[in-house]
């Protein structure tokens, strides 16, 4: 079964630093999200992303994040200045069709530490 | 907005205990529900969705249904295996926001021998 693959599973970075996590979204979908989760707390949307825009962000996606579509099958996140409070699991998903009936199908996860 | 609450965890089972998580939502409209599990290690996965009022979801012994009128949709399953350890999180789905999930908090469950 194709699967939603995230690299790298697990990131250290310095607060300051800048880091880039990397999605390849199953093949014939065509909506993309980000999402978080601290440890110990809820899974939390971030951003969607549907014809090469943004369709969607939550106030957690403040001017730090981007996220960028490169090619046919990448779909990046990326983070300008990390602070400690984005140590987190970051989750990417897609899906094939926009509807809510439609389920996400989500990655294994990145886990950031910011030290 | 909409919100979801889930029973806080952890639950510990012995094997071939009956289980149920409770799920609880707040939403305008008519959302879809779903169950996702995350396996240690793992990603979250789909394990049923119900996308109608009174729409039994079901998967791997796994059953759920969408509630209305109590806005629940309770997690069940009659005898627990210790390979059904994992985290498990309710979400709902709603039409006009981009189809993003909104999440409960997850429920771990311990299925011991």
């Amino acid at each position: 079964e194709p699967e939603v693959t995230q690299t790298p599973s697990h990131q250290v970075t310095q607060m300051g630093q800048e880091v880039i996590l990397r999605c390849v979204p199953i093949s014939n979908h065509l909506y993309f999200y980000w999402y978080r989760q601290i440890l110990g707390q809820k899974v939390e949307f971030l951003v969607s992303f549907y014809n090469n825009e943004i369709s969607e962000k939550s106030e957690i996606f403040d001017d730090q994040f981007s996220v960028e579509r490169p090619d046919g099958s990448n779909f990046t996140l990326k983070i300008r200045s990390t602070k400690l409070e984005d140590s987190a699991m970051y989750f990417c998903a897609s899906k094939s069709r926009g509807q809510e009936t439609s389920p996400l199908h989500f990655g294994n996860g990145t886990r950031l530490t910011v030290t | 907005g909409d919100s979801v609450t889930q029973m806080e965890g952890p639950v510990t089972l012995s094997e071939e205990a009956f289980l149920t998580i409770n799920c609880t939502y707040t939403a305008t409209g008519y959302p879809s529900l779903f169950w996702y599990v995350q396996y240690p290690g793992e990603g979250l996965q789909l394990l049923l969705k119900a996308t109608k009022a009174d729409d039994k979801g079901s998967n791997k012994g796994f059953e759920a249904t969408y509630r209305k009128e109590t806005t629940s949709f309770h997690l069940e399953k009659g005898s627990v295996q210790v390979s059904d350890s994992a985290v498990y999180f309710c979400a709902l789905g709603n039409t006009g926001t981009a189809s993003k999930l909104t999440f409960g908090t997850g429920t771990r469950l311990q299925v011991t021998l």
